[in-house]
């Protein structure tokens, strides 16, 4: 079974634009949750999608959004980037959400603002 | 405020000898714990979990205590193997419905031969 995917691994804007990133979920989980990740706060939860509902979000400005399609893949949108949004910016996938299951990450996409 | 907290940043162990991460957390209402291993470039990987209602939990090598009067959980690696050095965060569940787990900061481990 395929795991989860990001695209693109890599990304480098200027402050002011907007990035989208994607997560492909691993075949039959339904449940995408977005995390950021930086150096010495550990991984903070943005939110998560289940059947194209967000269903739970975390303390981040409006400027982070996200959707999920009818197969599950999921997009995540920064508007207006800030210098602060440089991170590894992490998916993870479970059956029908992170309470009911322990969730498989993606490798991650590495977001730099200049 | 951070609710999770792991304080030593890194730790470095022998190889077979035991490598002991610690976690503090400062929310009551937590009621399971989860650990992961990250390796540069990967994202974590689920490695063990406990229950409010367990004090013990163990997965070959790896054993997760908690002492909730403590509000304290230690991962315990017994035997430690060079394949162990990797980045590992301690997470907290909250609530049943609206769930987030609240992470850890994480502790590198690094395993000397």
């Amino acid at each position: 079974k395929a795991g989860v995917t990001q695209t693109p691994r890599y990304l480098i804007k200027t402050r002011g634009q907007q990035v989208t990133l994607s997560c492909s979920p691993i075949s039959g989980h339904r449940s995408v949750s977005w995390y950021q990740q930086t150096p010495g706060q550990g991984l903070q939860f943005l939110f998560e999608y289940f059947s194209e509902t967000q269903r739970n979000k975390g303390n981040f400005p409006g400027r982070f959004s996200g959707r999920q399609f009818s197969n599950s893949r999921s997009e995540m949108n920064v508007s207006t980037l800030e210098l602060g949004d440089s991170a590894l910016y992490l998916c993870a996938s479970s059956l029908s959400g992170p309470q009911a299951d322990t969730q498989y990450f993606g490798p991650g996409t590495r977001l730099t603002v200049l | 405020d951070q609710q999770v907290k792991q304080n030593s940043p890194s730790l470095s162990v022998q190889e077979g000898r035991i490598s002991i991460l610690n976690c503090d957390y400062t929310n009551s209402m937590f009621d399971y714990f989860l650990w992961y291993k990250k390796y540069p470039a990967e994202g974590p990987t689920f490695l063990i979990s406990i229950s409010s209602i367990k004090d013990k939990n163990e997965d070959g090598r790896f054993t997760v205590f908690l002492n909730k009067s403590a509000k304290h959980l230690s991962l315990h690696i017994v035997p430690s193997q060079p394949g162990d050095s990797a980045v590992y965060f301690c997470a907290a569940k909250v609530g049943s419905s609206n769930y987030q787990l609240i992470w850890g900061a994480g502790t590198k481990l690094i395993i000397k031969p």
